[in-house]
């Protein structure tokens, strides 16, 4: 079994700040950990993942994730938001059988 | 690489009809496939498992009757809402896995654009 738990379903902040969106999870075996973006009315893209390689992931567009076994976390980060990161964010985990998805994150950012 | 799509991006029917939508892994051969619904400003739930060749396996609550997949090929998954009423209106995203991906340890799904359902 397996299951997504993302901290904050709102997250704010200004322009040229730090984003910190927060997730958890749990699973029986040893998952793959992803954040994925999806802007109004638009699909998914992925931002970045976790394969049991390095712990600290780098993604697209500045974000960066860190696997942290021992918390069970895979927090999502970025060091200066920008306008355009305005958008629904989710904390998805996978396994051999199916992907779980965390209720996800809305982050707006103010100018 | 790694491309899904969805045909069509957007349909709307009118109640009582059915749905088929289309969903391709375009560069790559997927042995599993999966829908997700969306409802407006809510979290993806995973419908269905689709494994080419043989019968899907559906999430609890989701009707087996109502919502047909059938993944004929490698490449090809298709669900059909049948009697499709108002309240199936939503959101309809497949995703599919690349063949042989996962013995690495990189269970990554390859997801499509969406399909917007409307039924009136």
């Amino acid at each position: 079994a397996q299951s997504v738990t993302q901290l904050d379903s709102h997250v704010s902040v200004s322009e040229g700040t730090p984003v910190l969106l927060r997730c958890n999870y749990s699973s029986s075996y040893s998952p793959s950990l992803f954040w994925y973006v999806q802007h109004p009315n638009k699909g998914l893209q992925l931002l970045l993942k976790y394969t049991s390689a390095a712990t600290l992931v780098k993604g697209i567009n500045g974000f960066e994730a860190e696997f942290k076994k021992s918390e069970t976390s895979f927090h999502l980060t970025k060091p200066s938001a920008h306008m355009s990161d305005a958008a629904e964010y989710f904390c998805v985990v996978s396994d051999y059988s199916k992907s779980t998805f965390g209720d996800g994150t809305t982050l707006t950012v103010k100018p | 690489g790694a491309v899904v799509s969805q045909h069509p991006s957007r349909v709307i029917c009118k109640s009582g009809t059915s749905v088929k939508i289309e969903c391709r892994s375009l560069d790559f051969q997927a042995t599993t496939m999966f829908w997700y619904r969306q409802f407006p400003k809510q979290s993806l739930m995973l419908m269905a498992t689709s494994n080419e060749g043989s019968k899907a396996t559906y999430e609890q609550g989701v009707e087996k009757d109502k919502f047909l997949i059938n993944h004929a090929s490698l490449t090809l998954s298709t669900l059909t809402v049948t009697s499709a009423h108002p309240e199936d209106s939503s959101f309809y995203i497949c995703s599919a896995r690349d063949l042989g991906q996962g013995a690495y340890g990189d269970y990554e799904q390859y997801f499509g654009p969406g399909t917007r359902l409307t039924v009136t």
